[in-house]
């Protein structure tokens, strides 16, 4: 599966717009894009899944470019409670369950 | 949405002894489910697959006969935790595929096992 790489860390500010950009350079035809939320010393949490172009929920956008050599997690006005790891991942898309490989996350610190 | 549970949430025990973790798909079945291991500030990593009426399928350098796995059931699954040593004290975390297609997984809670 394609390894993929994200920034250690970001800060922000509450209120404002974060990107999170994952780089993927060798993801294959039968991979998506998958994103979770980590909070410490909780499961990871399921955030946003696309394939190509843009995808939009109740608490994310996910931008993939048509290379999909990378994609871009949007949270729209972050709040204190967004402070966590987001891990980006690639997934294969067998029909069967896909073990998932976690990076190293990106730690967002979101501060008044 | 779907909900997978753990128990227990955290465990302490001496070194040498046996503990067992459980993880369970609370509405929805699950034939496959994952375990995982996190040290502090470190990333998840996947220990192995458990395949319900089936041997579970560990990754590379996880001991099969130190972390027994058993998926008894579609929704049920445990990992024990053998002969456990301090070094084995960590995060211990499960998922589940919500569908078929797998890459929508939900994770249990986690388990803090800590070694003495």
């Amino acid at each position: 599966l394609a390894k993929t790489t994200q920034p250690i860390s970001m800060d922000s500010y509450e209120g404002q717009e974060v990107n999170i950009t994952c780089s993927h350079n060798n993801i294959a035809t039968n991979d998506y894009i998958t994103w979770y939320q980590q909070f410490p010393s909780q499961g990871p949490r399921f955030i946003i899944q696309g394939y190509k172009t843009k995808v939009t929920n109740e608490v994310a956008s996910l931008f993939i470019p048509a290379d999909r050599k990378s994609s871009t997690l949007s949270l729209p006005r972050v709040s204190l409670s967004d402070t966590a790891v987001y891990y980006c991942l690639v997934v294969r898309n067998t029909g069967t369950a896909s073990k998932l490989t976690f990076g190293t996350g990106t730690r967002l610190q979101v501060t008044l | 949405g779907a909900v997978v549970s753990q128990h227990p949430s955290w465990v302490i025990c001496k070194s040498g002894t046996s503990v067992k973790i459980e993880c369970r798909s609370l509405d929805f079945q699950a034939t496959t489910m994952f375990w995982y291991r996190q040290f502090p500030k470190q990333s998840l990593m996947l220990m192995a697959t458990s395949n319900e009426g089936s041997k579970a399928t560990y990754e590379q350098g996880v001991e099969k006969d130190k972390f027994l796995i058993n998926h008894a059931s579609l929704t049920l699954s445990t990992l024990t935790v053998t002969s456990a040593h301090p070094e084995d004290s960590s995060f211990y975390i499960c998922s589940a595929p919500h569908l078929a297609g797998g890459y929508e997984q939900y994770f249990g809670p986690g388990t803090r096992l800590t070694v003495t």
